[in-house]
């Protein structure tokens, strides 16, 4: 089983500041997700990287694919109270595009 | 509206008691699975369906069963619950995008607190 490991896992900042969260395998993803998830709902999702290098923005949301395809991070700019919500990445490998390896997730919270 | 729905939202139920958690898209999605999420563990794949007829084991299939006799239903069977398995439910449905290099984008359902006493 692959392992997605998320860092940090809490982030607590103010409005305003700027924000990185990383996700990191050992293995090989063909693609790679991140979704967000906000208290008491399903996790909705924000983007798919699936070129190694890949750079997408999303409003103040800047998603990267690593070279090698192990790893990816997210940054958010100038953060606002709507970022809060748990991050989560989510991985599929060549030929398992049905099967996602999800991250334990970095829980955001953005104070006025 | 595209969604999916999962029934109860809540449920408490006592060791060994056999329930069921219904899901339902109105997407016409091949895909669907079942999570389960705990703290510290994320989320974790149960069972996926790539079509009626056709499912397979996740992650932790164990303790649970599923069937897909129609595209859009997906219901989890606990035969007989644990406490082990009080955990927050999640159904996705999705299908395939991306051409050549192929990949899931997943819409959840709103969720199933489960509680096993």
């Amino acid at each position: 089983t692959q392992l997605l490991e998320q860092s940090p896992q809490f982030l607590s900042i103010q409005e305003g500041e700027n924000l990185t969260v990383y996700c990191n395998s050992s293995s090989v993803f063909s693609s790679l997700q991140w979704y967000r998830q906000e208290p008491g709902e399903g996790p909705v999702l924000l983007v798919t990287v699936v070129t190694g290098g890949e750079v997408k923005k999303l409003k103040r949301l800047t998603f990267q694919f690593g070279d090698a395809r192990k790893d990816s991070s997210l940054h958010i700019t100038a953060a606002q109270p709507g970022d809060t919500g748990l991050y989560l990445c989510a991985g599929a490998t060549t030929g398992t595009a049905s099967k996602l390896t999800f991250g334990t997730g970095t829980r955001l919270q953005v104070t006025l | 509206e595209a969604q999916v729905t999962q029934n109860p939202r809540y449920l408490i139920t006592v060791t060994g008691k056999k329930l069921t958690v219904t899901c339902s898209q109105n997407m016409n999605h091949e895909y669907m699975s079942w999570y389960r999420q705990d703290p510290g563990l994320g989320l974790r794949q149960i069972y996926y369906s790539m079509n009626v007829e056709v499912t397979d084991k996740g992650d932790v299939p164990e303790g649970y069963k599923v069937s897909r006799k129609e595209k859009r239903n997906f219901p989890l069977i606990l035969e007989s619950p644990s406490p082990n398995q009080t955990s927050l439910y999640f159904c996705a449905s999705s299908r395939l995008a991306g051409g050549v290099a192929s990949y899931n984008e997943q819409f959840f359902g709103p969720g199933t607190r489960l509680t096993v006493l």
